[in-house]
């Protein structure tokens, strides 16, 4: 198994600019999760989604979106790129858990390093 | 919604000391609760983590601990060493529920 795997690791945007940051797992999980984390700080969620065709909003949405047209795929779309979006992103996933019984662990990709100049 | 509280985001200690990293939750529902460990660079990875029906777990020289009446739970390395330093982010969540991450604590072992 690859695990979590997102691409490009590194990427120069002017800003006005669009990207897609690609996300993908192997592992079947139903959770995937979009962070961001600002030099020095920590991890803050912009976007997860708890299985095919659902998504929703974490802390820090705005000026992302994200779709999950499969289980194994999460993009997170930049549209109009600002310096503000400068940052490292993390993909994550992890196992549903039981009904009832407590989540497992989360597998982060290597992460995308992002300037917006 | 969960919200969870980490202190302190700076901890200095001599090698060969112990580090304790301390967190709190607010959603009382929370039942599963992981460490990660994250160096300069790199990804977070889990380190350790515990679930609300365990009070502790250790595993060689780290440890967490668990109140769930006071909610909160905490991250005990002991000898520390050279390749403890580091980032370490608490976390918590619920059943089918989305992870909530602490601010982190930056580690630094002293020579």
């Amino acid at each position: 198994n690859a695990g979590v795997t997102q691409t490009p690791k590194f990427r120069i945007l002017k800003i006005g600019q669009s990207m897609t940051l690609q996300c993908t797992q192997d592992m079947n999980h139903n959770y995937m999760y979009w962070y961001r984390q600002d030099p020095g700080m920590g991890l803050k969620l912009i976007y997860y989604s708890v299985g095919a065709g659902i998504t929703d909003k974490g802390e820090v949405p705005n000026g992302y979106n994200v779709s999950r047209s499969t289980t194994e795929d999460f993009p997170l779309r930049l549209e109009l790129a600002a310096p503000s979006q400068t940052s490292v992103y993390f993909c994550a996933s992890s196992p549903r858990s039981h009904q009832g019984r407590a989540n497992t662990e989360a597998f982060f990709g290597q992460g995308t390093r992002l300037t917006v100049v | 919604g969960e919200n969870v509280e980490q202190h302190p985001s700076t901890l200095s200690v001599q090698e060969g000391d112990s580090a304790v990293i301390k967190c709190t939750y607010s959603d009382s529902a929370s039942n599963y609760f992981p460490w990660y460990k994250q160096e300069l660079g790199k990804r977070p990875q889990l380190i350790i983590d515990i679930r609300s029906n365990v009070g502790e777990k250790k595993d060689q020289r780290i440890a967490v601990t668990l109140n769930k009446t006071a909610k909160h739970f905490s991250l005990h390395i002991t000898e520390t060493q050279p390749e403890d330093s580091a980032v370490y982010f608490c976390a918590a969540s619920k059943a089918n529920d989305k992870i909530i991450f602490g601010k982190g604590t930056r580690l630094h072992i002293l020579p």
